[in-house]
């Protein structure tokens, strides 16, 4: 049967906008964090990458930003495009520095975008 | 970049049968390989990570004698749902790891349907 669950939040942008979305995970001790994009029936795409000694990376029409403070990130699309919808996780390593290193996924947050 | 295959991509079973997921890296050496559970609009779920040749760290409430993982070389592990159950339909995804290497990448998924 069906499972019931918290239905994920969308944002919704014009083509050609700017797109933020935000995370805030739950580890204080997390020091490596990844954002990846899943399409429907597919798995996880890694987008970018950003470690606990840094608060800025930028790539390809992507940066991401990390607030340790808050326990907050957020991934900025520049210009989306159409083949920049579908969901968006972000995920925290815990563990990366040594110890029992595994990768947890945030809630998600679904992307459209309209033309 | 690495690549990470997993098959069957979609599986229908009659309830009570077992079913098994295999997930293989393709062009490198997977020391860590982690297994995820998704349900739909839900983010993925850690289910166990792997280490080669030792026993696989089930997360809390998964049921390590109903999702057999054996992970015996360092290119292949396998997940086997046992007596599997409607409420056992989901997406199943494996990702892999290099030893230390900082990015985990995944397989395509298994979409598991019991009848």
């Amino acid at each position: 049967g069906e499972s019931v669950g918290l239905h994920l939040p969308t944002l919704s942008v014009q083509e050609g906008d700017n797109s933020i979305i935000n995370c805030a995970y739950s580890n204080s001790a997390s020091d490596y964090f990844i954002w990846y994009k899943q399409e429907s029936g597919k798995g996880p795409q890694f987008i970018i990458d950003i470690r606990s000694n840094m608060d800025k990376r930028q790539g390809q029409r992507v940066t991401v930003l990390l607030n340790k403070t808050v326990k907050h990130l957020s991934l900025q699309i520049a210009a989306t495009q159409p083949g920049d919808s579908a969901v968006y996780f972000c995920a925290e390593n815990t563990g990366f520095s040594g110890g029992y290193n595994k990768l947890i996924f945030g809630a998600g947050t679904r992307l459209a975008v309209h033309p | 970049g690495a690549v990470v295959s997993q098959h069957p991509s979609r599986v229908i079973c009659k309830s009570g049968t077992s079913v098994k997921i295999e997930c293989r890296s393709l062009d490198f050496q997977a020391t860590t390989m982690f297994w995820y559970r998704q349900f739909p609009k839900q983010s993925l779920m850690l289910m166990a990570t792997s280490n080669e040749g030792s026993k696989a760290t089930y997360e809390q409430g998964v049921e390590k004698d109903k999702f057999l993982i054996n992970h015996a070389s360092l290119t292949l592990s396998t997940l086997t749902v046992t007596s599997a159950h409607p409420e056992d339909s989901s997406f199943y995804i494996c990702s892999a790891r290099y030893r230390d290497a900082t990015e985990a990448f995944f397989g395509q998924g298994t979409r598991l349907t019991v009848v």
